[in-house]
C-alpha cells in the first residue's frame, strides 16, 4: 500500500529552527509537495522537490531523498505566523497526489 | 472570479438528501480534483478530471458523483448523503495533467458538510 508518515504534532519557539519530517512509500515517485494549511483554511503550496537535495526559499527549505523516501521540510526564524499544520504530499506513479495526515506545528512565544 | 470557489461554505444536510457542491476556477487549468479532509487522515482523493469531459475515480469515490461539462466547473453530487459523509470537502485545480515540473494544485476554500 502507500503510506505517508510524518509526527502529527510538533511545538517550537519563536525565533527558532523545525525540523518537520516526512517518509513515504507509494507506488512510484514523480515528486514531493509540502503545503501550509492554517485553521479552517485551504492548504498552500510551500515547496517542490523531486531531485535529491535541498530546495531553499526564504525562511523554508525542502530536503529529499529518494533513496530513503526521506524529506523534511526546515524553517528557520520562527514567527507566530508559522504555527499551522504541514502537509507532506508524494506524487505517484498515476500523477495522482498522495498526502501524509500533516503535522501541527504549534509556536510558543 | 479570482482563483478557485465553492460553494457552499458550509451546510448541515439530513442523511438520505441530494447534495451537489459547487466548485469553479477562472485559472484555464485543465485538472480539476475533489478531495475529504477528515481529522487525524490526509486528504483524500475523491474523484478528478484531467480535462473537460472526462473524470476518473479517486481513493474514496463510493456515493459520490462528478461531472465536467466545461473547463470553468466541477460539481461533486452526494446522490444520498450519509453521516459518514460529514467532512470537510476540498476542490482543487492545476495546469495539469501529469508531469511538466511541479504542476501546484490550488485549492479552493472549503466546504463544511455535516450530514445527521
Amino acid at each position: 500500500g502507500q503510506n505517508i508518515d510524518q509526527p502529527t504534532e510538533m511545538t517550537a519557539t519563536e525565533g527558532a529552527i523545525v525540523q518537520i519530517n516526512c517518509t513515504y512509500q507509494t507506488s512510484g515517485f514523480n515528486g514531493l509537495f509540502w503545503y501550509q494549511q492554517h485553521a479552517g483554511e485551504a492548504p498552500t503550496f510551500l515547496s517542490y522537490n523531486v531531485l535529491d537535495g535541498l530546495e531553499e526559499k526564504g525562511r523554508f527549505s525542502s530536503f529529499l531523498s529518494r533513496s530513503k523516501g526521506y524529506s523534511y521540510l526546515l524553517l528557520k526564524e520562527l514567527q507566530m505566523k508559522d504555527s499551522a499544520s504541514y502537509l507532506c504530499a508524494v506524487r505517484d506513479s498515476n500523477y495522482q497526489l498522495i498526502w501524509g495526515a500533516g503535522t501541527k506545528l504549534i509556536i510558543k512565544p | 472570479i479570482a482563483g478557485i470557489t465553492q460553494a457552499p461554505t458550509s451546510q448541515i444536510l439530513a442523511a438520505g438528501r441530494r447534495m451537489t457542491l459547487r466548485c469553479t476556477q477562472d485559472m484555464r487549468h485543465n485538472a480539476m480534483y475533489w478531495y475529504r479532509q477528515d481529522l487525524g487522515l490526509g486528504l483524500r482523493l475523491i474523484h478528478y478530471s484531467n480535462t473537460a469531459g472526462t473524470t476518473g475515480k479517486g481513493e474514496v469515490p463510493d456515493g459520490y458523483s462528478v461531472s465536467r461539462a466545461n473547463t470553468d466547473d466541477f460539481p461533486l453530487t452526494l446522490a444520498s448523503a450519509v453521516p459518514s459523509q460529514t467532512s470537510v470537502y476540498f476542490c482543487a485545480s492545476a495546469l495539469g495533467p501529469g508531469g511538466s515540473g511541479a504542476d501546484t494544485q490550488y485549492f479552493g476554500p472549503g466546504t463544511r458538510l455535516t450530514v445527521l
